[in-house]
């Protein structure tokens, strides 16, 4: 079946360290986007990518990297400069168009212990 | 700049009872909506869109939004609720064709509570 797999469901983090999550989807989707949820505050974009090897910024990338060096992976890269990381991360995938709207992942429980 | 406003947080209804949920929005030019659904600990579900054609959009489960470009609005509807339908929902905007493809914009999400 094709999907969105986001890995791991939950990922602890100790304070200064840099975790990476994962995001990987066989839906042939051109772009992939990062959004974290809070509490009360929705959905925020942190990075997107319409094609592989391109990518931009979204509204709170501070902290956070991106790669797409394959079309069906997009990795998110918490770093030790993110000093409120705990969060639900979402990853997600749409055609080109954006007509369709985006596929989500199940998501990823970030903590820091 | 594309926003959208999910004015309420929270929204109980009585089973069998009909609902609404309420979303107004701000873009240029024609808008792409889209209501999706979130269970605990899991990704958005798309329920509906609006991208042309009918304002009446009908969804998943038993769901429907109606577009009104006058009052920029995309209100989600149910005439019969179920407490299975509890759950967070979101509204989402994106400028719509000729406008590029610029991410989605989500609302901050309306918690709905059916009580049996």
């Amino acid at each position: 079946d094709g999907g969105i797999t986001q890995s791991p469901k939950y990922l602890f983090r100790k304070e200064g360290q840099n975790v990476t999550l994962s995001c990987e989807q066989n839906l042939n989707h051109d772009a992939m986007y990062w959004y974290r949820q809070d509490p009360g505050q929705g959905l925020r974009l942190i990075y997107y990518s319409q094609i592989v090897n391109d990518f931009q910024k979204g509204d709170i990338a501070e902290g956070y990297s991106v790669s797409r060096e394959k079309k069906e992976s997009f990795p998110l890269t918490v770093t030790s400069a993110q000093k409120n990381p705990t969060a639900f991360y979402l990853c997600a995938s749409s055609l080109k168009t954006g007509a369709t709207g985006y596929t989500f992942g199940s998501g990823t429980r970030l903590t820091v212990v | 700049a594309q926003s959208v406003a999910q004015p309420e947080d929270q929204v109980n209804v009585a089973e069998g009872n009909p609902l609404t949920v309420k979303c107004t929005y701000s873009v240029s030019g024609n808008p792409y909506l889209f209501w999706y659904v979130q269970y605990p600990n899991r990704g958005l579900q798309f329920l509906l869109k609006y991208i042309t054609g009918d304002n009446l959009v009908k969804g998943s489960y038993g769901f429907e939004a109606e577009f009104n470009k006058s009052q920029t609005s995309f209100h989600l509807k149910k005439p019969s609720a179920l407490v299975s339908d509890s759950a967070l929902y979101f509204c989402a905007v994106r400028a719509g064709l000729y406008s590029g493809n610029t991410p989605l914009v989500f609302g901050k999400g309306t918690r709905l509570s059916v009580i049996a």
